[in-house]
């Protein structure tokens, strides 16, 4: 079975600075990962995605995401946090030979000024 | 361009009655999925169709069903409706049901059972 860990409920950080958002994921063939943001009331907006080839994958507003196989990790990043950025933020994983998409539990990400 | 359109947005039921959630997408999708979202449980997905004609059971199927219309629409339908199916659903569709397709979501729709 796959499944997605998105271990931190909630991240705080300071406008201006970098922001994380962890993900870890656990398949049995090659992973495919995915990243969404959830504003409120909102559905869910596509961030980015990992299928193959570079480990490092440039989104939407300036997100990015690192896959790191040996850690099982599929990482969100900025460089410079927007308190726009505030929102919920899903990560997402299915492999190659499962038809759906399993999806993390997510992580509110606030911005302060 | 619309992409993934759901109706009703809002809707209180009361417990026993049913009620017929409508999706539609105009991006010439195959495959169409409805979701629902409960807080600190992320999004679970209770039955898609890989393509017209086709449907399958998710993760959380017990108390609902579905019915692919055309290649356009998906419905999901409450027949006798329970307080722990209030819930965020969410519809949505990809170009086909291969792992790399990107999955794109309606707005969703609130339904709270009382």
């Amino acid at each position: 079975a796959q499944s997605v860990a998105q271990p931190e409920d909630q991240v705080n950080v300071a406008e201006g600075n970098p922001l994380t958002v962890k993900c870890t994921y656990s398949v049995s063939g090659n992973p495919y990962l995915f990243w969404y943001v959830q504003y409120p009331n909102r559905g869910l907006q596509f961030l980015l995605k990992y299928i193959t080839g570079d480990n490092l994958v440039k989104g939407s507003y300036g997100f990015e995401a690192e896959f790191n196989k040996s850690q099982t990790s599929f990482h969100l990043k900025k460089p410079s946090a927007l308190v726009s950025d505030s929102a919920l933020y899903f990560c997402a994983v299915r492999d190659g030979g499962y038809s759906t998409l399993t999806f993390g539990k997510g992580t509110m990400l606030l911005v302060s000024p | 361009n619309a992409g993934v359109t759901q109706t009703p947005k809002f809707q209180v039921l009361k417990t026993g009655q049913s009620m017929t959630l409508q999706c539609a997408q105009d991006m010439n999708h195959n495959s169409m999925y409805w979701y629902r979202q409960d807080p600190g449980m992320g999004l679970r997905l209770i039955y898609y169709s890989a393509s017209e004609g086709t449907t399958d059971k998710g993760e959380v199927p017990n108390g609902y069903n579905v019915s692919r219309l055309n290649k356009r629409e998906f419905s999901l339908r409450l027949e006798s409706a329970a307080p722990s199916q209030t819930s965020v659903y969410f519809c949505a569709s990809s170009g086909t049901d291969l792992p790399g397709n990107t999955i794109y979501f309606g707005e969703g729709s609130w339904l709270t059972v009382v």
